[in-house]
């Protein structure tokens, strides 16, 4: 079966510091993967996305970017978090001709 | 631009209240609508696709509807535990290989005992 996973899974950090956060996904191949935010009481903000090894769209330009250096792994990086950044991260997966998203449990992000 | 809207933000009902959850959709071309479920401080979970006018899908006290404009969750006699946020999302033929989603901002359910 296949699993889903982020770390860490709640991350403080002052403004100005750097940011990393990684998903990695278990039991499929070739997958899309996505960053989502999500701000309290909202719905879910589409990030970035990628279709496959080193292939990143994003949706919405900001100081955040994301790599997948690896089939199954996405990460969210910035050089330098701004106090707007802070919120809850989740990572989704759509294995190749599917078309249910699965998320992961996500990050509590607090920028301080 | 594909929009979600969901109705009502919140709901309180008691325990053994049936209701509806309304999302309502414009989209392009419709490639599937999803439901998830998601708690406090967790990551949404799936809880249903239906991809086409008329498509029914149930799951315990879950009910899930679509007509070409809207979906319905229907809750019948529903528990504590079903309290949540329910999030509705559209994916739209336009968008390829990418199969992005958008989402409303969700209904956040309570139910009292």
């Amino acid at each position: 079966s296949q699993t889903i996973h982020q770390w860490p899974a709640t991350l403080v950090q002052p403004v100005g510091s750097p940011l990393s956060l990684e998903c990695t996904v278990e039991g499929t191949s070739n997958p899309n993967l996505y960053w989502y935010r999500q701000a309290a009481g909202r719905g879910l903000q589409l990030l970035f996305y990628s279709v496959g090894i080193g292939q990143i769209s994003s949706e919405v330009p900001q100081n955040l970017s994301a790599s997948r250096p690896q089939d199954r792994q996405f990460i969210l990086s910035s050089k330098k978090l701004l106090l707007s950044d802070s919120g809850f991260y989740l990572c989704a997966w759509v294995g190749q001709g599917k078309e249910t998203q699965y998320f992961g449990p996500g990050t509590r992000l607090l920028v301080l | 631009e594909d929009q979600v809207t969901q109705s009502p933000e919140a709901l309180r009902l008691q325990e053994g209240e049936s209701s509806s959850l309304n999302c309502s959709y414009t989209v392009s071309g419709l490639r599937g609508l999803f439901w998830y479920r998601q708690d406090p401080g967790k990551g949404p979970e799936f809880l249903f696709t239906l991809y086409s006018a008329g498509e029914e899908k149930e799951k315990e006290r879950l009910k899930a509807t679509l007509t070409k404009k809207e979906s319905f969750l229907h809750i019948t006699a529903p528990k504590p535990e079903d309290s949540a946020t329910y999030l509705c999302a559209v994916g739209d033929l336009s968008s390829g290989s990418a199969r992005q989603l958008t989402f409303g901002s969700g209904t956040q359910l309570t139910v009292l005992p």
